[in-house]
């Protein structure tokens, strides 16, 4: 069964940091892009990066360069997003999905980040 | 970047009836492959979302054959031959041809 389980959210101050992570099992994860997608509360969904599965080619979308920073350790199988300089904006799902624009498309259950003074 | 418009907002629907939803793009999203980079997704309530089409008319799989998807230029339609009660949610498209990859600001279909 394939699962995708992100963890690391959680009440965070503005200006702080978070690091989310995110295990995938039950496929070849090293065979696969993954991205990270946010849905602020109530809102839609968001795309903000993706990674191939080398893991050297990484791409944000303009809101999240800078701030906002994918990696993956295949060995873990495990995909990461390094939050820098946390903003109240920042409040939301953060979705881990595998082969998001393709057919094995699959989403995790998510993790939620809240950003509050 | 490439502006998805998705609609109707809010679909009110009856067990057993069609029901249709219709997203544009504001590019063309023909890859040189020949093939659509436009999918749908639906996101039941309090789940994440899931893949129903791929490839803008390919059902993903384990999807219901009630589920179809279509295309003409830049405009898509998702379409539901009998909606059941569990059809109920959000529906989103989402092009994948151009990064950023853009989605559709969504559709909420519900039981009349």
């Amino acid at each position: 069964e394939v699962q995708l389980v992100e963890s690391g959210g959680g009440l965070v101050l503005p200006g702080g940091s978070l690091r989310l992570s995110c295990s995938g099992s039950g496929f070849i994860f090293s065979s696969f892009w993954m991205s990270w997608v946010r849905q602020r509360p109530g809102k839609g969904l968001e795309w903000l990066a993706n990674i191939k599965p080398a893991g050297i080619d990484k791409y944000y979308v303009d809101s999240a360069k800078g701030r906002f920073f994918i990696s993956r350790d295949n060995a873990e199988n495990s995909v990461y997003l390094q939050m820098d300089s946390l903003r109240v904006e920042d409040t939301a799902i953060y979705y881990c999905v595998r082969d998001l624009g393709n057919s094995q498309a699959f989403w995790g259950q998510g993790t939620l980040v809240t950003v509050s003074s | 970047d490439i502006v998805m418009t998705q609609s109707p907002v809010s679909l009110p629907v009856t067990p057993g009836e069609p029901a249709s939803i219709s997203c544009r793009s504001s590019q063309s999203l023909l890859h040189s492959d020949g093939n659509k980079y436009l999918q749908w997704y639906l996101q039941k309530p309090g789940q994440s979302p899931r893949l129903l089409i791929y490839l803008a008319s390919n059902r993903a799989s384990g999807v219901p054959d009630r589920f179809s998807g279509s295309e003409s230029g830049t405009d898509f339609t998702l379409k539901i031959s009998r909606v059941e009660a569990e059809d109920v949610g959000i529906y989103y498209c989402m092009q994948a041809l151009h990064s950023p990859l853009t989605f559709g600001g969504g559709t909420r279909v519900e039981i009349k």
